[in-house]
C-alpha cells in the first residue's frame, strides 16, 4: 500500500535552534518527493522538490534530504525564527503518468520565543 | 505569482442542502484539483479536471460532484450536504508541479 508517514506529529522549540522533520513513504513506483509548507489557515506552499537521482535541496533555512534506498526523507530547518511555525506536509508523487499524489498527515511544529 | 482564489474563507450549511464552492486561477493552468484536508490525514484527492469540461474521480469522490465549464474555474459541489462532510476543502492548479493552493474554505454542516 502506498503510505507516507511524517513524524514527530508535532514538535516545539525555541527560536534558534535547529530541528529535522522525517517522512518515511512506501511509495512505488517513485516520481519525486516534495516538502510543503502550510500556515496556520493558508494553503500549503512549496518548499522543495527532489527527484530520484537528487538527495539534497536547499531553499534558505530550509534543507531537504531524499534517501531512496531506504525511502526516507528528511527536512532540516537551521536557525528556526517564530514565522516558521506551520506544519510541514511532505508529498509523494508516482511514476504513473498522472496525478498521483500521496500526502503525509504532516508535522505540525510550534516556535517559541 | 500565482493566484489560486478561493471564494470563501469559512461556510456554514446545512443538512441536505447543495453546496457550492469556487475556485479561481489566474495562471493558465489546465490541470484543477479539489482536496479535503481533515486532522491526522493527509490532503485527500476528490477530483481532478485537466481540460475544460473533463474530470476526473479522485480518492473519495462520493457524494461529490464537479463542473469546469471555464479553463480557469473549477467548483466543487456536496449535492446533499451531510455532517461527515465538514472538513477543510482545499484547490489546486498546476501545469506540471508543483501544485499552487488557494488558502481554503472550512466547511460546517450543521
Amino acid at each position: 500500500k502506498n503510505q507516507v508517514e511524517q513524524s514527530p506529529q508535532s514538535l516545539i522549540i525555541l527560536e534558534g535552534k535547529n530541528c529535522t522533520l522525517q517522512c518515511n513513504y512506501t511509495v512505488s513506483p517513485f516520481s519525486n518527493l516534495r516538502w510543503y509548507k502550510q500556515d496556520t489557515g493558508r494553503g500549503p506552499v512549496s518548499l522543495t522538490i527532489m527527484t530520484f537521482s537528487e538527495n539534497t535541496k536547499s531553499n534558505g533555512r530550509y534543507t531537504a534530504t531524499l534517501d531512496a534506498d531506504t525511502k526516507q526523507s528528511s527536512l532540516h530547518i537551521t536557525a528556526s525564527q517564530l514565522s516558521d511555525s506551520a506544519s510541514y506536509i511532505c508529498v509523494v508523487t508516482l511514476n504513473t503518468g498522472g496525478f498521483k499524489t500521496i500526502f503525509g498527515a504532516g508535522t505540525r511544529l510550534f516556535v517559541k520565543a | 505569482d500565482v493566484k489560486v482564489t478561493q471564494s470563501s474563507r469559512y461556510l456554514v450549511k446545512r443538512t441536505g442542502e447543495k453546496v457550492f464552492l469556487e475556485c479561481v486561477q489566474d495562471m493558465d493552468h489546465e490541470n484543477m484539483f479539489w482536496y479535503r484536508q481533515d486532522p491526522g490525514l493527509g490532503l485527500r484527492l476528490i477530483y481532478f479536471s485537466y481540460d475544460v469540461k473533463m474530470k476526473e474521480k479522485g480518492d473519495i469522490p462520493e457524494g461529490y460532484s464537479v463542473s469546469r465549464e471555464k479553463k480557469e474555474r473549477f467548483s466543487l459541489i456536496l449535492e446533499s450536504a451531510s455532517t461527515n462532510q465538514t472538513s477543510m476543502y482545499l484547490c489546486a492548479s498546476t501545469t506540471n508541479q508543483p501544485q499552487h493552493f488557494g488558502d481554503g474554505t472550512r466547511l460546517s454542516i450543521l
